[in-house]
C-alpha cells in the first residue's frame, strides 16, 4: 500500500493566518493527489485534485502544490468556515487508494 | 442536482452481515465510478471499494474478500454487503461518486450512515 503521512496532525491558527498542511507519499504518485475538507459531523468535501487543480466552487484562498512524493495544501487567509479537518488522498493506485490520517485546524 | 443518501440498520451483531444502500437521486449511474468509504469514530477515511456502472468492481485488499458492492440501476441504488463483522467495522459509511469515467477522486458524497457492531 502507498502510505500517506500528513503533518502536522493538529494546527492552531487564527482567522486571517496563512496555513500550510503537508502530505507525504511513501512512493511517487504522479501528482494524483486530492485534498478534502471535513467539518464535524459532515461528509468530506473535495477541495483540490491532481495536486493543484481547484474544484469548482471552492474559494480561491485554497491552493495545492507539490510533486513526486511531497504535497502541500495552503489556505492563504484562514476564515471561520475553514476550521475543520483536512485529508489528502492518493489515487495513483487503487490497490488500495489511501488517505492521510488527517490534519485538524483549530482556533488559536 | 445529484444527491446520494445512505441507509442501513444502524446496529448489527458481530459475525453478521451488514447491508447498506445508497440511493442516487437527480441522476443516473451511467459512466461513473461509485464508491464506499468508511470512517471509524474519531479516525480517518478508508476506501472500501468501487464499482463502475458497467458492473466491474475493485476492493480494498484489507477487507479480505468480505465485501461485495453491487448496483440496481432500476432502483438507482448502490449496495454494500460486508460479511463477518467485528467491532472494528464500526464506522460511518459513506457512498461517493467519482470523476466521470475515471476511478480517481470523489466529487460527490452522501451524508453517511453510522453502523455500530455490537452484541
Amino acid at each position: 500500500d502507498i502510505q500517506m503521512t500528513q503533518s502536522p496532525s493538529t494546527l492552531s491558527a487564527s482567522v486571517g493566518d496563512r496555513v500550510t498542511i503537508t502530505c507525504r507519499a511513501s512512493q511517487r504518485i504522479n501528482d494524483l493527489l486530492a485534498w478534502y475538507q471535513q467539518r464535524p459531523g459532515k461528509a468530506p468535501m473535495l477541495l483540490i485534485y491532481e495536486a493543484s487543480t481547484l474544484e469548482s466552487g471552492v474559494p480561491s484562498r485554497f491552493s495545492g502544490s507539490g510533486s513526486g512524493t511531497e504535497f502541500t495544501l495552503t489556505i492563504s487567509s484562514l476564515q471561520p468556515d475553514d476550521f475543520a479537518t483536512y485529508y489528502c488522498q492518493q489515487y495513483n493506485s487503487f490497490s488500495p487508494s489511501t488517505f492521510g490520517q488527517g490534519t485538524k485546524v483549530e482556533i488559536k | 442536482q445529484v444527491q446520494l443518501q445512505e441507509s442501513g440498520p444502524g446496529l448489527v451483531k458481530p459475525s453478521e452481515t451488514l447491508s447498506l444502500t445508497c440511493t442516487v437521486s437527480g441522476g443516473s449511474f451511467g459512466n461513473y465510478y461509485w464508491t464506499w468509504i468508511r470512517q471509524p469514530p474519531g479516525k480517518g477515511l478508508e476506501w472500501l471499494g468501487s464499482l463502475y456502472f458497467s458492473g466491474s468492481t475493485q476492493y480494498n485488499p484489507s477487507l479480505k474478500s468480505r465485501a461485495t458492492i453491487s448496483v440496481d440501476t432500476a432502483k438507482n441504488q448502490l449496495s454494500l454487503n460486508l460479511r463477518s463483522l467485528t467491532a472494528a467495522d464500526t464506522a460511518v459509511y459513506y457512498c461517493a461518486r467519482g470523476k466521470y469515467q475515471v476511478l480517481a477522486y470523489f466529487q460527490l458524497w452522501g451524508q453517511g450512515t453510522l453502523v455500530t457492531v455490537s452484541s
